[in-house]
């Protein structure tokens, strides 16, 4: 069975800080993408990583792939407060072409000022 | 352009009634997904659509769960003689299931099933 494990699963930090959420997942897919969810809100699209090696950056988010490794990093730079939301990364449940998606259990992220 | 649209966004039931749920999605999208999502919860996925064939229905977790897309575009989620436990909110997703498979979200079905 296909599990994707994120840590941490809430994460409190103040304005200005860095910090990295990781996605731990258990297949061989070479393919990862990251939502954000508001509460009472939809999942919006963050990032698709496609291959071993990816990074992409928009703002103050990076997200990388290492399929070697099965993981998965979020970085945040300098966080700011409008950044606060629930994080969720998510693979493909059975390795790839158009599949549902498996999900970690998202990192409540809260920062304050 | 027009995301992709879901109603009712709230749907309260008594328990033992039936309820469909509905989802447009965006306009050329082959691929049409439907997602369970309790509370403080990922998403877990219920089933999948390439146009109007339905290729994975395995994360249904009942027989009192059905979903159609008859005409390749709208679907429906009904599922019969509610319980509790199915209160969630039910997430709609679709992709050109060209590439990347990156999905895109509606704003979801909160259910309430008392």
């Amino acid at each position: 069975e296909l599990k994707v494990e994120q840590n941490p699963l809430f994460l409190s930090m103040q304005e200005g800080k860095n910090y990295t959420i990781y996605c731990n997942y258990s297949t061989t897919s070479d393919r990862l993408y990251w939502y954000r969810q508001d509460p009472g809100k939809s999942l919006e699209s963050l990032f698709v990583l496609l291959s071993n090696g990816a990074v992409k950056q928009e703002g103050r988010l990076m997200a990388s792939l290492d399929t070697k490794a099965r993981l998965s990093t979020l970085h945040i730079t300098a966080a700011v407060h409008d950044l606060s939301a629930t994080y969720f990364c998510a693979v493909d449940t059975w390795g790839g072409g158009a599949d549902g998606l498996t999900f970690g259990k998202g990192t409540h992220l809260i920062i304050q000022p | 352009g027009a995301g992709v649209s879901q109603s009712p966004r709230y749907k309260v039931a008594k328990r033992g009634q039936d309820v469909a749920l509905r989802c447009d999605p965006i306009s050329g999208h082959v691929s049409l997904f439907w997602y369970q999502q309790a509370l403080g919860q990922g998403p877990e996925f219920l089933t999948y659509f390439q146009n109007e064939a339905q290729l994975d229905k395995s994360g249904l977790p009942s027989d009192r769960f059905f979903a159609e897309r008859p005409e390749g575009s709208v679907s429906t989620l009904k599922i019969q003689r509610t319980q509790q436990e199915d209160s969630a909110v039910y997430l709609c997703a679709s992709s050109l299931s060209t590439g990347s498979n990156e999905q895109f979200f509606g704003p979801g079905t909160r259910l309430t099933v008392l």
